[in-house]
């Protein structure tokens, strides 16, 4: 089993609507858990953090985090062709000492 | 805030040429600063982490000689890539992270692109 994992997509929604984007990690004593975007050929670049169960809400973007079931997601409302890139979930897994450990990503379409 | 600057942000150069790219915290001390390295359509791949006034801790396969960083400083970190060849060639991108608490995001640099002929 991998430590991170996301499905890889891509994952096409329409414009307005809602991209809900998943990752489960292996370790429940995990504590941070971040979610990056990264367009086509760029680097990544940081949309939220969250350290504590429940929803984390930032602009059109909400974290979830259920460390019980080990998982954390990412809601875009509204989604928009800008919003097309590959999301990148990171978790400071237990015994990860100073890094945070990364999926692999899932890349999302926005039809417009 | 947090802002990364990493240079040169595209590389050329022929085969047997070392290469170093620098990695800069403008607004913040980084106390750790880590080297990543993609290749098309891949995943991130963690080559090392680097903290400020010691040795660097490589990852699995990643061959210290080959890839050197150097931390002097709370703000900066270079990884030199010593006789480069064809394969090396990537994406590189390096990334910051304030303080030495590990639950705070790391923010990274705009990333190198090098390519060997």
């Amino acid at each position: 089993q991998k430590e991170v994992e996301q499905n890889s997509g891509p994952l096409s929604v329409p414009e307005g609507a809602i991209a809900s984007l998943n990752c489960t990690y292996s370790d429940r004593v995990s504590q941070s858990f971040f979610w990056y975007r990264q367009y086509s050929g760029k680097s990544p670049e940081l949309i939220m953090s969250i350290y504590s169960n429940g929803d984390k809400e930032d602009g059109r973007f909400t974290a979830q985090l259920n460390k019980a079931s080990q998982y954390v997601s990412l809601l875009i409302r509204d989604s928009q062709p800008s919003d097309s890139a590959t999301y990148l979930c990171a978790v400071n897994l237990a015994g990860g000492y100073q890094k945070v450990t990364f999926g692999t990503g899932t890349k999302l379409q926005v039809i417009p | 805030g947090a802002v990364v600057s990493q240079h040169p942000s595209r590389v050329i150069c022929k085969s047997g040429t070392s290469v170093k790219i620098e990695c800069r915290s403008l607004d913040f001390q980084a106390t750790t600063m880590f080297w990543y390295r993609q290749f098309p359509k891949q995943s991130l791949m963690l080559m090392a982490t680097s903290n400020e006034g010691s040795k660097a801790t490589y990852e699995q396969g990643v061959e210290k000689d080959k890839f050197l960083i150097n931390h002097a400083s709370l703000t900066l970190s270079t990884l030199t890539v010593t006789s480069a060849h064809p394969e090396d060639s990537s994406f590189y991108i390096c990334s910051a992270r304030t303080g030495g608490d590990s639950n705070q995001p790391q923010h990274f640099g705009d990333g190198t692109r090098l390519s060997i002929l």
